[in-house]
């Protein structure tokens, strides 16, 4: 079992350029999340997905889209980056949604120039 | 005031010293309490959880949730150079449709 894989590991990007972040689970997991990571901000929730079909905001997802693609996959898409988009960012999944145990990625490093 | 507040350190400790990490929390509804750790370059792995007041224990690691301070401690007995990491608290309401809260996280040093 892999776990929580995400694509690419790294990346640089110029302001005004777009990509999508790409997360896989195979733990049949229910609930999918996208996190960002600051240094001195911990981590933040930007959306997720509490089951295949549904997705919702959480609390900074301005900037960000999601799609579900289907139960393995939950991907993140910025649509014209900017230098505030600088993060980490992992994938997480769990069974369900009101799961204390959340399985992490190994994270995107980001950089928008 | 957030919802969950926890001193970033860092924390520097010999090994062998007993290590006390601590968050504190606003709202009583609160019932789950997680520490994930999070070594660096990695995502964070949860260590343990409790479900409302008490204390777990697992190995050298001990969590302990007092509800009336709204106060939440990791402690780590007999600590390791291995458990040089940051380690994060996280909340959780016993609700359908809600999703972790984090804190900061805590870096702590532990020094052979």
């Amino acid at each position: 079992n892999a776990g929580v894989t995400q694509t690419p590991k790294f990346q640089v990007l110029k302001t005004g350029q777009s990509m999508t972040l790409q997360c896989a689970q195979d733990m049949n997991h229910n609930s999918m999340y996208w996190y960002r990571q600051d240094p001195g901000m911990g981590l933040r929730l930007i959306y997720y997905s509490a089951s295949e079909g549904t997705t919702d905001k959480g609390e900074v997802p301005n900037g960000y889209n999601v799609s579900r693609l289907n139960k393995r996959e939950f991907s993140l898409r910025l649509e014209s980056a900017a230098p505030s988009q600088t993060s980490v960012y992992f994938c997480a999944s769990s069974v369900r949604l009101a799961s204390p145990e959340q399985f992490f990625g190994p994270g995107t490093r980001l950089t928008v120039l | 005031q957030k919802e969950v507040e926890q001193d970033p350190g860092p924390l520097s400790v010999p090994e062998g010293a007993i290590v006390s990490l601590n968050c504190t929390y606003s709202n009583s509804a609160f019932q789950y309490f997680m520490w994930y750790r999070q070594y660096s370059r990695k995502g964070p792995e949860l260590l343990m959880y409790t479900y409302s007041s008490g204390n777990k224990e697992d190995g050298r690691f001990t969590a302990q949730v007092d509800k009336s301070s709204k106060y939440i401690s990791l402690f780590i007995r007999d600590s390791q150079p291995s458990d040089s990491a940051t380690y994060l608290c996280a909340i959780m309401r016993n609700q359908a449709g809600t999703a972790l809260i984090f804190g900061k996280g805590t870096t702590l040093s532990v020094s052979s």
